[in-house]
């Protein structure tokens, strides 16, 4: 079935410095979305890319959407502790039926 | 934004005992709600579609007759865990996109802690 893989599974950062969460399709997506969840928590919608080459930015957070529509990243500038948490990718399911498939998540921990 | 509330947020049973989970959409309509299952550490993994009026429709390798789905009305969905066994202990969560289809961003329910003894 479709598949959403994410890289890297886990990434410790010190306060201030980036970070970078890299999702691939071997199939070409119709659009990316991206989630938050903090510990203990749900998951939190953060954005959607729908061109090819897209390119979002929220505050410190930049979305890229790869221009073969197969890829897509999310990049943080100058981290902060306020941006622990695991983010996933997803893209909507072949079936048309609205179902998300989510890649495997990148936990970030970010230290003080 | 939309909200999604469910409940119980924790649920502790024996093992044998069936649990129903509620997932309920506060501030809009959802004609299709979400089921997925989530272990520590590790991501969702969609089990189910439920829609509003039919049968619901499972992923591969799930058992519908284990999990059944019940999407009665616009804002209310039901997934019951029959016959609960320890292996079944996650955290179960749904998700709805409202029906007005807003860049089909999905709204999550806050969770469920199932703890099969």
């Amino acid at each position: 079935g479709q598949q959403v893989m994410q890289i890297p599974q886990y990434q410790h950062v010190q306060e201030g410095e980036d970070f970078t969460t890299y999702c691939n399709s071997s199939t070409t997506l119709s659009n990316i979305q991206w989630y938050k969840q903090r510990p203990g928590g749900h998951p939190v919608f953060l954005i959607q890319l729908v061109k090819s080459g897209e390119v979002k930015k929220q505050k410190r957070l930049t979305f890229q959407f790869g221009e073969a529509k197969k890829n897509s990243s999310l990049h943080i500038t100058a981290t902060q502790t306020t941006d622990v948490g695991t983010y996933f990718c997803a893209a909507l399911g072949s079936s048309n039926t609205g179902k998300l498939i989510f890649g495997q998540g990148t936990t970030l921990q970010v230290k003080p | 934004g939309a909200v999604v509330s469910q409940h119980p947020s924790r649920v502790i049973c024996k093992s044998g005992t069936s649990v129903k989970i509620e997932c309920r959409s506060l501030d809009f309509q959802a004609t299709t709600m979400f089921w997925y299952r989530q272990f520590p550490k590790k991501s969702l993994m969609l089990m189910a579609t439920s829609n509003e009026g039919s049968k619901a429709t499972y992923e591969q390798g799930v058992e519908k007759d284990k999990f059944l789905i019940n999407h009665a009305s616009l804002t209310l969905s039901t997934l019951t865990v029959t016959s609960a066994h320890p292996e079944d202990s996650s955290f179960y969560i749904c998700s709805a996109n409202p029906s007005s289809g807003r860049l089909n961003e999905q709204f999550f329910g806050p969770g469920t802690r199932l703890t099969v003894l």
